[in-house]
């Protein structure tokens, strides 16, 4: 069974850097073709894709946010991890973390985690 | 970008509708295009994949098609539990990118 859990702050203040982590059980990201994603939605707003990371560690970036964005793994504690510098009001959103999938969807997702960015 | 749009990006309908959400892509992705449900306060849940695979659990009522740029959503027949926001996903080519979502509401 596939699960994957967002953790981090509510809270971050406009400028500093916001440092998720996602937990997942249920598979591992060492094993071929396995990759984990980020995604985000602003309150009442669309789905926009973050970042993806690949079990070979290549990473692939939202060219839109790229200068800001980090993602990382740690395969022994099955985490991925996603920092965004500089963060904004408009940054206020639910960021989830979901398994992708062969067919590149998005097959299992986190419950979410909601950042409010605010002084 | 690969941009993806929705129409329509409302609808009503009852329960034992049939309903078609259209998604087209703004240049051709083949089969790579997947589509999720979500509802309030939830994580998108993916019902359909690779445009016309249902995804394992997903009641048979869900089927989706086509190829290229065009595609379609479509509930056979409404259930109440289907009433939420449907979003369409291209895999083509990074970056992965969403349409706006389509909100079916009960009539």
């Amino acid at each position: 069974q596939i699960t994957l859990k967002e953790s981090g702050p509510t809270l971050v203040k406009p400028t500093q850097t916001l440092t998720l982590t996602c937990t997942f059980s249920g598979f591992s990201l060492s094993t071929s073709g396995v990759g984990v994603g980020w995604i985000r939605q602003p309150p009442g707003k669309a789905l926009e894709w973050l970042a993806l990371i690949y079990w070979d560690d290549d990473k692939r970036y939202s060219p839109s946010l790229k200068s800001r964005l980090t993602i990382t793994k740690d395969t022994s504690k099955n985490q991925v991890v996603l920092t965004m510098t500089n963060m904004d009001p408009v940054d206020t959103a639910t960021y989830y973390c979901a398994h992708r999938g062969a067919a590149r969807n998005f097959d299992y997702w986190g419950q979410g985690t909601l950042v409010t960015v605010s002084s | 970008d690969i941009q993806m749009t929705q129409s329509p990006s409302s609808v009503s309908a009852s329960v034992g509708d049939r309903v078609t959400i259209t998604c087209r892509a703004s240049q051709g992705i083949s089969s790579w295009l997947a589509w999720y449900q979500q509802k309030p306060g939830k994580a998108p849940k993916l019902l359909i994949y690779a445009a016309s695979s249902l995804q394992s659990g997903v009641p048979s009522r869900f089927s989706g098609s086509g190829s290229g740029t065009d595609f379609t959503l479509t509930i056979s027949s409404l259930q109440p539990e289907d009433f939420a926001t449907y979003y369409c996903q291209q895999a083509s080519s990074f970056p992965y990118t969403f349409g706006q979502g389509t909100k079916l509401e009960i009539k």
